[in-house]
């Protein structure tokens, strides 16, 4: 089945440790976003890349990183230094030709404690 | 600052409602829009989308939206809910020169009763 795949499905963390979040796509798609869901705040874009070894900062980067050494992997890594990192984290990509339509995957609900 | 506003943050809804939810956006010049859902415990998918042509658009399971340029907005209709609709619904713009980067609402969440 073609499609976003994010691992794992809940991340349990201690305050001041860093975890990474997997995204994996096998679409073929160029580009690849992590964006980050609160309640009543829609969709915040953290992190984009349009290309393998490129990517930008988004709309609330602060804390966080990414590296993008493959086409079909896109990992988002929460540092110690975002203030407030619970959060449920999605993955999406879509193709830089055409209608833009992004895909997502199933999510990452991240609990720091 | 430019944003995508959805001022509905809950609706509550018997089944056969008609069901009306407002996405208004503050961007000039030529958007695309989309309407996107996230049914409980599934992805977030799309549910339709303009990019031109005929502003009443209509999308998978009798949604539909009509985009209003003068207005800045692209409401979200269906004439009659049902209970599997329950579900959170963001509405989505992409701005003149963004590239490919969306901006979504903050989501409205629709609760159907049986």
């Amino acid at each position: 089945d073609g499609g976003i795949t994010q691992s794992p499905k809940y991340l349990f963390r201690k305050e001041g440790q860093n975890v990474t979040l997997s995204c994996e796509q096998n679409l073929n798609h160029d580009a690849m976003y992590w964006y980050r869901q609160d309640p009543g705040q829609g969709l915040r874009l953290i992190y984009y890349s349009q290309i393998v070894n490129d990517f930008q900062k988004g709309d609330i980067a602060e804390g966080y990183s990414v590296s993008r050494e493959k086409k079909e992997s896109f990992p988002l890594t929460v540092t110690s230094a975002q203030k407030n990192p619970t959060a449920f984290y999605l993955c999406a990509s879509s193709s830089r030709q055409g209608a833009f339509e992004q895909y997502f995957g199933p999510g990452t609900r991240l609990t720091v404690t | 600052a430019q944003s995508v506003s959805q001022h509905n943050h809950h609706v509550i809804l018997s089944e056969a409602a008609s069901l009306e939810l407002g996405c208004n956006y503050s961007y000039g010049g030529t958007v695309n829009l989309f309407w996107y859902v996230q049914y409980p415990g599934q992805h977030l998918q799309l549910l339709l989308k303009y990019f031109s042509g005929d502003p009443l658009v209509k999308g998978i399971k009798g949604f539909e939206a009509e985009f209003i340029k003068s207005k800045f907005s692209f409401n979200l209709r269906k004439p009659s809910v049902q209970w599997s609709d329950t579900a959170e619904y963001f509405c989505a713009v992409l701005p003149p020169n963004a590239g490919n980067m969306l901006t979504f609402g903050g989501g409205t969440r629709l609760m159907v009763k049986p």
